[in-house]
């Protein structure tokens, strides 16, 4: 059974980094690209981009791109998502997701992270 | 990038009725590589319709799928209790991936 399993919600204060995880298992993690959505509180689902752990191979969406860092440890079937400097605006839940390939068959449980002084 | 635009924002109906869902993209979608996932409240979404018109393993068959192009619907022959929820379309034939603003499907 694939399984994408997300860290735990997080509170910051604006200025923080952050690193949130999701760990891949019952499949081959190198052999699928996994993604990462945003969802504001009460709006819709959001790309924000999607990384291929096999080559580190990273796409951005162009709303996403130099705000956010996707990267992941293949030796561990986990991927990454990273801020240097969180705003109050990221506040949202976060899911990762897996093309399966394509569209999304599995997602992460979500990881919510809440930014406030 | 391909923006999807999903129509109506909400859609009140009974149990039992039909409901008809509409999402237009501003480009082709290529290879109609257009999915439909289902959403409720504290939930991760859960995929539905798959390259427009494939239904997702288990999902049943009153949900289904069509169009191709520019235009794609999503349609629940008869809604059950269990489907009043957040539909949302999602294009995966170009980069970046993109999805719909969301239809929300309640009970009248």
């Amino acid at each position: 059974e694939v399984q994408l399993v997300q860290s735990g919600a997080e509170v910051k204060k604006p200025g923080e980094s952050l690193k949130i995880s999701c760990k891949g298992s019952g499949y081959s993690f190198t052999n699928y690209w996994i993604g990462w959505v945003r969802q504001m509180p009460g709006k819709g689902l959001e790309w924000m981009g999607i990384i291929y752990p096999g080559d580190s191979d990273t796409r951005y969406s162009p709303s996403f791109q130099g705000l956010v860092t996707i990267s992941a440890d293949k030796s561990i079937s986990t991927a990454y998502l990273q801020w240097s400097s969180l705003k109050a605006s990221d506040t949202a839940m976060y899911y990762c997701a897996r093309p399966g390939p394509g569209a999304i068959d599995s997602w992460g449980q979500g990881t919510l992270v809440t930014v406030s002084s | 990038e391909i923006v999807l635009t999903q129509s109506p924002g909400t859609l009140s109906l009974s149990p039992g009725e039909r409901a008809t869902l509409s999402c237009w993209a501003s480009q082709s979608v290529a290879g109609s590589y257009l999915a439909w996932y289902q959403q409720k409240p504290g939930q991760a979404p859960r995929l539905l319709i798959y390259g427009a018109s494939s239904r997702a393993t288990g999902i049943p068959d009153r949900f289904s799928g069509s169009g191709s192009g520019t235009d794609f619907t999503l349609t629940i022959s008869r809604l059950e209790p269990e489907d009043f929820a957040v539909y949302y379309c999602q294009q995966y034939g170009t980069s970046p991936q993109t999805f719909g603003q969301g239809t929300k499907v309640e009970i009248k």
